[in-house]
Parts: structure tokens; C-alpha cells; sequence
């Protein structure tokens, strides 16, 4: 079955930049979707089809592909970013199904 | 605005069968345009994806591990979708969200998300 890689956590200061990897094979060729999940509260829809940002999601988020590692840019991080990040993709080449990567706690030194 | 709020069950007992209900506001499950699932997440994990079902299609696509415990359903009547899930035991005791999927290019995201309720299987 198709594997979504995340590292657990990735630490950065404020105002810094922070970058959240999402490994997977031919990443590139699935569409990759990123989630911000506060806690308490229900996964945020923050990224879409790699780097498509919905209505009210900071430019300050962006997304890239670079070969098989899906790339979540978070710039001038602020305090209110520190969440769980979860990358997500449709791998139809197998039974049609939704994968989600383990997420990654992003903490706001 | 979509909402969608689960309703259902905070407490299943071992073996039972869990059933949870997703109400729609704002929008009709009918769209041609949209899909709608279930996803959980266990107390301290990551988002574990249940189920999807296209209800222009008629088409369901379930987690390969819960496949044989999980029945989807859908009532346009009261624009609700439903959940059931049987032989329940305490690795089933999460927080279960019900969200809408949109899919414009063959790659299928969930765009909006219900609260999520908790279930926990205990005696």
C-alpha cells in the first residue's frame, strides 16, 4: 500500500521559515494536499493539488514538489502556526483510496 | 456556508456496532460536484481515512483494514450521510469526523470538516 512519509516534529523560531516534508513514491504524479490541525479542533484544509491555496490561508503557506518529497513552506512562522501538519493524496493505483502521512507537530520555539 | 456536525454515540460497548450520522447544512449531498467521507483519529494518532461515497455514482471506497466492518449511507431526504461500524473494539475509540471531498482533477481533497465527535468503546 502507498506510504506518505512525515518526520514527527520540526521546531523553528518565530519569524523564521519552516519547511515540512511529505515523502512518497512518484509523489509528484498524485496531487498532494496539506492539513493544519489545531489541537482541539478539526483538520484545516491548507493546501491543495501541491500548491493551491483556498480562500483565507495566508500567502505566508506554500507548497512544492521536488522529486519524490512533497515540500509544506510555512514563512514568518508566528505563534499561532504551531499545530499538527498532515499531507494527504487519492492513490488510485491502489483500490482507490485516501492516504494521509503520519503529521508533523510544528513547534514555535 | 457548508457545516456538517456529527451526531451519534459517545459511548459503544465491545462488539457492537457504532453508527453516526452526518447532518448538511449549506449545501445539498446530492452535488454532483462533491463526495463526502468519514475520518478518525485515535487519541493522540494521526487521521486515519474511513470511508468515501460519490453519491452521483452510487460508488462507495473504503479503508482496505476497516473494509469489512464499515456500511455507508446516504438519506438525500434529509441530507444526511451515515456511518456504521460493527464488531467495535477499544482500537476503535477515536475522534470520528464527517467532511466534504472535492475533486476537480482526479485528486480528491476534503474541503470542509464537520467538528468531529468522540467515541469510545468501553463496557
Amino acid at each position: 500500500s502507498y506510504v506518505l512519509t512525515q518526520p514527527p516534529s520540526v521546531s523553528v523560531a518565530p519569524g523564521k521559515t519552516a519547511r515540512i516534508a511529505c515523502g512518497g513514491n512518484t509523489i509528484g504524479s498524485k496531487g498532494v494536499h496539506w492539513y493544519q490541525q489545531k489541537p482541539g479542533q478539526a483538520p484545516l484544509l491548507l493546501m491543495y493539488y501541491d500548491s493551491d491555496r483556498p480562500s483565507g490561508i495566508p500567502e505566508r503557506f506554500s507548497g512544492s514538489i521536488s522529486g519524490n518529497t512533497a515540500t509544506l513552506t510555512i514563512s514568518r512562522v508566528e505563534a499561532g502556526d504551531e499545530a499538527d501538519y498532515y499531507c494527504q493524496v487519492w492513490d488510485s493505483n491502489n483500490d482507490h483510496i485516501v492516504v494521509f502521512g503520519g503529521g508533523t507537530k510544528l513547534t514555535v520555539l | 456556508q457548508l457545516q456538517l456536525q456529527e451526531s451519534g454515540p459517545g459511548v459503544v460497548k465491545p462488539s457492537e456496532t457504532l453508527s453516526l450520522t452526518c447532518t448538511v447544512s449549506g449545501g445539498s449531498i446530492s452535488s454532483v460536484s462533491y463526495s463526502w467521507g468519514w475520518i478518525r483519529q485515535a487519541p493522540g494518532r494521526g487521521l486515519e481515512w474511513i470511508e468515501i461515497i460519490y453519491y452521483s455514482g452510487g460508488i462507495t471506497f473504503y479503508n482496505p483494514s476497516l473494509k469489512s466492518r464499515v456500511t455507508m449511507s446516504a438519506d438525500t431526504s434529509k441530507n444526511q450521510f451515515s456511518l456504521k461500524l460493527s464488531s467495535v473494539t477499544a482500537a476503535d475509540t477515536a475522534v470520528y469526523y464527517c467532511a466534504r471531498l472535492s475533486d476537480l482533477s482526479g485528486y480528491p481533497y476534503f474541503d470542509s470538516w464537520g467538528q468531529g465527535t468522540l467515541v469510545t468503546v468501553s463496557s
